[in-house]
């Protein structure tokens, strides 16, 4: 169990739909980054949240949005769904004073997009 | 700018032989680079990782080698086994804000082991 918990684990989705997905973090960490990996390709960075702020976003457009709750929960979320946005989507979570150290990554979402 | 290369794309070895994969990274700053596997279907999950003040590190049949002065740092697997066919991401941080960071990871690098 890697402790960072993602639903739905599976979604499918119409063009121009938007589409929320959840992460809980492993017990103990603050921080929570998102991430998009699209099939054959490396995790590319979304972004981070930390004590329920956006610290910073990758090259990602508006469409794509984010939430922390107080319980260092999070939400990502995509309006417009193009069928470009099909892919996994990794929530991956750390200590916000230890984040040098490794992600702990969810399961992952994959959402497909028709 | 942030980048980081990973090399080669795909590998095939036979069982039993070794399979090296090498990565190339742009910020100087980076100090921490860590290795993940992923399976297919599944999470990326860390096999090792490596920090600056060393220069190689060891676990069982993997081991990671870093150079900093060439901004290298390589993947070595022995006697590798069939399971060890998966995808493998180098990543290294760049820094968010002071005290953060985000992680850049390389592109992948499939390796089949052959039976």
């Amino acid at each position: 169990d890697a402790g960072v918990t993602q639903s739905p684990t599976h979604l499918i989705k119409t063009r121009g739909q938007q589409v929320t997905l959840r992460c809980s973090p492993k017990s103990g960490h603050d921080t929570v980054s998102w991430y998009q990996q699209a099939l054959g390709q490396g995790p590319q960075f979304i972004f981070q949240y930390y004590e329920e702020e956006e610290r910073q976003r990758g090259n990602f457009p508006d469409r794509f949005s984010g939430h922390q709750f107080p319980n260092y929960s999070s939400e990502l979320n995509v309006n417009a769904l193009l069928l470009g946005d099909s892919a996994l989507y990794l929530c991956a979570s750390s200590s916000w004073t230890a984040t040098y150290y490794g992600y702990t990554f969810g399961s992952g979402t994959r959402l497909t997009v028709v | 700018g942030e980048n980081v290369e990973q090399h080669p794309s795909t590998l095939s070895v036979q069982e039993g032989d070794s399979a090296v994969i090498k990565c190339t990274y742009s910020d100087s700053a980076s100090n921490y680079f860590p290795w993940y596997k992923q399976e297919l279907g599944k999470r990326p999950q860390l096999i090792i990782d490596i920090r600056s003040n060393v220069g190689e590190k060891k676990d069982q049949r993997i081991a990671v080698t870093l150079n900093k002065t060439a901004k290298h740092f390589s993947l070595h697997i022995t006697e590798t086994q069939p399971e060890d066919s998966a995808v493998y991401f180098c990543a290294a941080p760049s820094t968010v804000t002071s005290g953060t960071y985000k992680y850049i990871f390389g592109t992948g690098t499939r390796l089949k082991v052959l039976a």
